[in-house]
């Protein structure tokens, strides 16, 4: 059980473009979901915390208008990047927290290559 | 503010040696405690959790964690490894007392050779 599933696996666009990247939860609920970003060789940066039907809520120096993050459902959570640079390029990893529990499951994060 | 420390960046081992990876934290109220494992382009994996009870906290894949209050650390430990435990590992914490986000190290590599 407890298995948290991210579309596309990998993904490449052109600059200027945007990008969606889901984030499933498939067997379990999750009220709240979060987005990291993984710099190669680096450590796992939160960008943000998704709540269902509510905002976001963004760390410092993320910019929540170029990533725009709905969690529309109790198991599907949106992470778009809008007029994607070269520097957005990067591994984006979702976890989500089942409801009323507190471990946090790993989806298998998405590579995203801006060119 | 929490913060985690990962002592070292890279870890060599020969198979079936024994090993240890570091973690130092600091925090000014309780936290738990994580270790993650996370392949080449992959997701992470829980391997082990200290949330309270037994300071000796046994995972998956035969690692275990000692969490050490005085010396606040969480060292992970494996007796015997095993080419396929070459990965990244993420030690990692949150507050105590409900959900907290997660505050991560900067991660070790551990590469096991033959």
């Amino acid at each position: 059980g407890a298995v948290v599933s991210q579309h596309p696996s990998r993904v490449i666009c052109k600059s200027g473009t945007s990008v969606k990247i889901e984030c499933r939860s498939l067997d379990f609920q999750a009220t709240t979901m979060f987005w990291y970003r993984q710099f190669p060789k680096q450590s796992l940066m939160l960008m943000a915390t998704s709540n269902e039907g509510s905002k976001a809520t963004y760390e410092q120096g993320v910019e929540k208008d170029k990533f725009l993050i709905n969690h529309a459902s109790l198991t599907l959570s949106t992470l778009t990047v809008t007029s994607a640079h070269p520097e957005d390029s990067s591994f984006y990893i979702c976890s989500a927290l089942e409801s009323g529990g507190w471990e946090q499951y790993f989806g298998p994060g998405t590579r995203l290559t801006v060119t | 503010a929490q913060s985690v420390t990962q002592l070292d960046s890279q870890v060599p081992v020969f198979e079936e040696a024994p090993v240890e990876l570091r973690c130092n934290y600091s925090s000014s109220v309780s936290v738990y405690l994580f270790w993650y494992v996370q392949y080449p382009n992959q997701g992470l994996q829980l391997l082990l959790k200290y949330l309270s009870g037994s300071t000796l906290v046994k995972g998956i894949n035969g690692f275990e964690a000692e969490f050490n209050k005085s010396q606040t650390s969480f060292h992970l430990r494996k007796p015997s490894v095993h080419i396929s435990d070459t990965a990244e590992y993420f030690c990692a914490v949150s507050l105590q007392g409900g959900y907290n986000k997660l505050i991560f190290g900067a991660g070790t590599r551990l590469a096991v050779h033959p």
